[in-house]
């Protein structure tokens, strides 16, 4: 079975700043997906990034970037520039065929402060 | 641009209560999901299904029927609920499509039981 950990339960940065959220999975497999997905107060699950494995450059959509180490199966956000808006719980998680079901990972609790 | 519908979005049980979720989504997707959502678990695979009239289990399955007789709708139900079920419930549709492989998902259920 495939894990993903995030080993940082909190963490808090400053308006304008850059933040670095970890992620760690584990599988033997070759072909998989990764995400970052973001989940504000309102509960809503809202993709912010996605990775294919196959792929070695790194994915970045607008002020989110993701550092995909495949061999050490490490899949870490970084988001620049931090706005308030940013603050919610952001879950890593892991995609394969032929279920194509989402794994994840127990969260990182981010409060972005003025 | 309805994407994946959740009903009820609360609700309150007493145990050994019955209850049906229903799910429907418009984007003609073939794989449903069923997910839970607890306090530091992240979330967690109920039940899924890759097509029309089919249905799998996932990670924590007890206590939980699924059936999927249209391709745009997945019911989940509980047919003796317990407070150990009191949870917040996603469902979730995608169709692998290569680099735009995602799931997308409803705005949740919390339900409880009492």
């Amino acid at each position: 079975a495939q894990t993903v950990t995030q080993s940082q339960p909190e963490m808090s940065v400053q308006e304008a700043e850059t933040v670095t959220l970890s992620c760690t999975y584990d599988t033997s497999e070759n072909n998989y997906y990764l995400f970052w997905y973001k989940q504000p107060p309102s509960r809503q699950m809202i993709l912010v990034i996605r990775q294919e494995a196959y792929k070695q450059q790194n994915a970045t959509e607008n002020r989110f970037s993701v550092n995909f180490q495949k061999a050490a199966k490490s899949f870490s956000l970084k988001i620049s520039d931090s706005q308030l808006g940013d603050t919610a719980m952001y879950f890593c998680a892991f995609m394969k065929p032929p279920r194509y079901a989402l794994n994840f990972g127990k969260g990182t609790s981010l409060l972005v402060t003025p | 641009n309805a994407g994946v519908t959740q009903t009820p979005k609360f609700r309150v049980l007493k145990t050994g209560q019955s209850m049906t979720l229903l799910c429907a989504q418009d984007m003609n997707h073939e794989y449903m999901y069923w997910y839970r959502q607890d306090p530091g678990m992240g979330l967690r695979l109920i039940h899924y299904s890759v097509g029309e009239g089919t249905t799998a289990k996932g990670e924590v399955p007890d206590g939980y029927n699924v059936s999927r007789l249209k391709k745009q709708n997945f019911l989940l139900g509980l047919e003796s609920a317990a407070p150990s079920q009191t949870s917040v419930y996603f469902c979730a549709s995608s169709t692998p499509e290569g680099v735009n492989t995602e799931a997308f998902f409803g705005q949740g259920t919390r339900l409880t039981v009492v």
